[in-house]
């Protein structure tokens, strides 16, 4: 259990759905993240929110949109996806950026 | 382009031998951490240090950090089959406008035979 909590843990969508992410992070932290981890890749951060605000947004393609209501809660709307977005969706959260990063279990994504 | 990388990608070792897995960087770094991998799950962080230490340990773990050679290793002793997962090295990089975001390598697949 490290503090942060991702539903769902799998998910298969078609093509045309929309569905979202949702992570929660009980640990205090003030950073979240959304990382992408697919199979032979690095994993790739997507998204930074720092104090609520969007820091860093790694050239994701639109069909991915963010959001983070509070300090504890992360979302990622998802919405017309192509098969290539099947991956683990990781969400993190930390004390302030540069310090370690807690992740969730991650979110299994699979489009079909 | 991938700040960190690891070496080698996959190692296979039997129980009670010692694991050394590297990791190389490119900029100048503010600190580089060792996070872990079991197969499906979220990464678990190891150990964090500091660009003005040169070694570290936890456990059975010890890490080295060169920055003149802008690389760092990763031993754990004593391997275990519970120590079967991805290793992965993560650098804070000094970069304009860098954001604090943390770049994960590929990572290390180690098995531990029992």
């Amino acid at each position: 259990e490290t503090g942060v909590t991702q539903t769902p843990r799998h998910l298969v969508m078609g093509m045309t759905n929309k569905k979202s992410l949702k992570c929660e992070q009980h640990l205090g932290h003030n950073a979240m993240y959304w990382y992408k981890q697919s199979a032979k890749k690095p994993l790739e951060l997507m998204f930074v929110y720092s104090l609520e605000e969007r820091v860093e947004n790694n050239s994701v393609p639109s069909r991915f949109s963010p959001e983070c209501p509070n300090s504890s809660h992360l979302f990622l709307h998802l919405h017309t996806l192509q098969p290539e977005d099947s991956a683990l969706y990781l969400c993190a959260s930390s004390q302030e950026t540069r310090n370690t990063i807690y992740f969730g279990e991650g979110s299994w994504l699979t489009v079909v | 382009s991938q700040q960190g990388e690891e070496d080698p990608q996959a190692l296979s070792i039997q129980e009670g031998e010692n694991a050394t897995m590297n990791c190389s960087y490119k900029t100048s770094i503010n600190n580089l951490q060792w996070y872990r991998q079991n197969s499906g799950r979220g990464l678990v962080h190891l150990i964090l240090i500091r660009s003005n230490e040169r070694e570290k340990h936890s456990g059975r773990l010890r890490v080295t950090l060169d920055t003149s050679k802008k690389s760092s290793s990763l031993l754990i002793t004593a391997s275990r089959a519970a120590d079967t997962a991805s290793y992965f090295c993560a650098t804070d990089a000094i970069l304009s406008g860098n954001t604090g975001k943390l770049i994960f390598g590929q990572g290390t697949t180690l098995q531990v035979k029992p």
